[in-house]
């Protein structure tokens, strides 16, 4: 079984701090790493997949970054609003299990 | 384009007692998943399929059956429910295609084993 570890676990902040958070995976047979969110009482929605050491990702106020190399992914969210709140999923894609591993998630909550 | 269904939303059992979780997705993709989300923890691999007719078991597998006779449905049995089965499970699939494994979720099934 991979290992796909996120954290923090919950994060609690004001409208309108930054924040980001971490997801740490195997650095071997990388394919490819999502972050999804996942908003209380829907499903989960693909926000970024990044396939090459460096990538960088931005959608918004929301961005990105991989480095495959040490096995870890940071997404950052700057001036948080409290429709960012949400659970952010990582899932992990390598070419020998040929299926994602999800890491636990982070829980943001955007206080107004 | 309804995405991806589950039938039921909610449901409660009693231990011993079995049902069927219904997953229907109208995208014609190939692979389809099984996962449950339990407090705390992310989403768990049930089992998988990577076409009609073809099934396969991921990281928590047991106690769950599965078929895929049709490709644009999953069913996900469970013969004789379990209180350590009471959790949200999610339904999700993918084309072929797409090798980074996007994957597209359903709006999830609230179980509850009493």
């Amino acid at each position: 079984i991979l290992n796909v570890e996120q954290s923090p676990q919950s994060l609690h902040v004001q409208e309108g701090d930054s924040t980001n958070f971490t997801c740490s995976f195997p650095s071997s047979n990388f394919y490819a790493l999502h972050w999804y969110r996942w908003e209380t009482a829907k499903s989960p929605e693909a926000l970024f997949v990044m396939t090459l050491n460096g990538d960088e990702k931005k959608k918004g106020r929301i961005s990105a970054t991989l480095n495959t190399k040490e096995g870890y992914s940071y997404l950052y969210i700057k001036g948080s609003q409290p429709e960012d709140s949400a659970t952010y999923l990582c899932a992990f894609y390598n070419t020998n299990a040929g299926k994602s591993t999800f890491g636990d998630g982070t829980t943001l909550t955007v206080k107004p | 384009n309804a995405g991806v269904t589950q039938t039921p939303k909610f449901r409660v059992l009693k231990t011993g007692q079995s049902m069927t979780l219904l997953c229907a997705q109208d995208m014609n993709h190939e692979y389809m998943y099984w996962y449950r989300q339990d407090p705390g923890m992310g989403l768990r691999l049930i089992h998988y399929s990577v076409g009609e007719g073809t099934t396969a078991k991921g990281e928590v597998p047991d106690g769950y059956n599965v078929s895929r006779l049709k490709k644009q449905n999953f069913l996900l049995g469970l013969e004789s429910a379990a209180p350590s089965q009471t959790s949200v499970y999610f339904c999700a699939s993918r084309a072929r295609q797409v090798l980074t494994d996007t994957q597209y979720f359903g709006p999830g099934t609230r179980l509850t084993v009493l």
